[in-house]
């Protein structure tokens, strides 16, 4: 199974700053990774897949990055419905998909 | 426009088992593969597996296989997530998602709270 790592765990940032979330897989997925912004109640929601590639309407604030084993989610300036928790997810497989731990990005 | 609506919430004795459906609507139903994800109180995301909705194949994940068990109906455009031989860590809120053509979950349900307890 292939083991997604994100860091940190927990991210203080003030809103219109920039927040970098970093996600590292145990071996290769190519650009085979999604990012997913959950809020607390809610179910979560697609950001980016292929790497890079945003979702339908999410904003370009949101940006995806990387390949192979290290992925990037950037945020470039913070808005207030952005604190959240952030989760990476590998889809290499077809047949196994997993996540990562999550990133909580919180106000600073 | 395109959702997936579940079933209500569940409370289950240790040992019973749990049957979560899903029901999309706002496109073809047989034309994308649904996922069922879950989520322990507190937890992350927690992969179970994959239907494909056209012919009924099946993947689970390793941890749940002979516990779990995903179904369709074609003619109402629902899936479902049957879950055995519940136990306290099997309480979670249970999602169904939708595998978008470029693979990753583009579509979710709203989640079904399962609560296993004596």
């Amino acid at each position: 199974e292939i083991v997604m790592t994100q860091s940190p765990a927990t991210l203080s940032v003030s809103p219109g700053e920039r927040a970098t979330l970093s996600c590292r897989a145990s071996q290769s997925v190519s650009s085979n990774l999604a990012w997913y912004q959950q809020k607390p109640g809610q179910a979560p929601r697609l950001l980016i897949y292929g790497a890079s590639t945003r979702a339908t309407g999410i904003p370009a604030r949101f940006s995806g990055s990387g390949s192979g084993t290290e992925f990037t989610l950037t945020i470039s300036s913070l808005q207030s419905e952005d604190f959240a928790v952030y989760y990476c997810q590998q889809y290499n497989n077809w047949l196994s998909y997993t996540f990562g731990q999550g990133t909580k990005l919180e106000i600073k | 426009q395109v959702q997936l609506v579940q079933s209500g919430a569940e409370v289950k004795k240790p040992g019973a088992s749990v049957k979560v459906s899903c029901k999309a609507s706002g496109y073809t139903f047989t034309s994308y593969y649904m996922h069922w994800v879950r989520q322990a109180p507190g937890q992350g995301l927690e992969w179970m597996g994959i239907i494909n909705p056209s012919g009924g194949s099946t993947s689970y994940a390793q941890k749940f296989q002979g516990r779990v068990t995903m179904t369709r109906d074609t003619s109402t455009s629902t899936v479902y997530m049957e879950l055995s031989s519940l136990r306290s860590e099997d309480t979670a809120v249970y999602y169904c998602a939708r595998r978008s053509r470029k693979h990753a979950f583009d579509i979710w349900g709203q989640g079904t709270m399962v609560t296993v307890s004596s």
